[in-house]
């Protein structure tokens, strides 16, 4: 389809197991966020991309995440050492750039900790 | 992060009735979102304002940027089942700014619609 990809849609993984989270963004698109959101809250805004550059890193909970952006397209978001807190719905978004253009959100990626 | 506090958390109606919910911070915004976000999908955009007083309406939504730029509101008339979902207002992390990137987002209003 046009719109934001993620995948998986759903994961369920061990305490301490690492986990890679996919965007694909819409096409052109060159500004991508990634959001987390825990049961029942709003939207945790964690880190977004300008191209493949993330300038901004301080949303990130802890230095268990990271996220990267190549080629201007697909963003991995990455969670080594999973802890049942990291339990969420992590969404994806992407507007043609930074400025006062809306963001398209992707229907996010269930994950599990157990 | 900037705080924005949402209400009702919750509402339940009848089909038919018309909604109101808002939204406040204790920072100015510059901007103001609404948005719809049904189960199992990601948020969709409503409505966005950028001026401080601004009244903006789509179909049965409407929205008001509020005139002290600390908050906003958010009307559906003539509820519908589909209108079934959670409703968050967000605006720029950064709150004097203007860019839609980087949002903060309320806790979200739950509505329930009765046939």
């Amino acid at each position: 389809g046009a719109g934001v990809s993620q995948s998986p849609s759903n994961k369920v993984t061990e305490k301490g197991k690492d986990v890679e989270l996919r965007c694909d963004p819409i096409s052109g698109h060159t500004a991508l966020y990634w959001y987390r959101q825990s049961l029942g809250q709003g939207l945790e805004f964690l880190i977004y991309f300008q191209g493949n550059s993330a300038p901004d890193k301080s949303g990130l909970p802890s230095d268990r995440f990271s996220a990267e952006r190549t080629g201007g397209s697909v963003s991995t978001l990455t969670i080594q050492r999973t802890q049942q807190e990291d339990s969420a719905v992590y969404l994806c978004a992407s507007s043609p750039n930074l400025g006062n253009q809306p963001q398209h959100f992707g229907d996010g990626t269930r994950l599990s900790i157990l | 992060g900037q705080q924005l506090n949402q209400s009702p958390q919750s509402m339940f109606i009848q089909e038919g009735e018309d909604v109101s919910m808002n939204c406040t911070s204790s920072s100015i915004f510059n901007t103001w979102l609404w948005y719809k976000q049904d189960p199992g999908e990601g948020p969709v955009l409503l409505i966005a304002l950028y001026k401080a007083g601004e009244l903006t309406s789509n179909g049965r939504l409407t929205a008001q940027f509020g005139i002290t730029r600390k908050d906003s509101f958010l009307n559906i008339s003539a509820s519908i089942p589909s209108d079934v979902g959670i409703y968050f207002c967000a605006g720029p992390l950064n709150a004097g700014g203007t860019s839609y990137g980087k949002l903060t987002f309320g806790q979200g209003t739950i509505l329930t619609v009765h046939p």
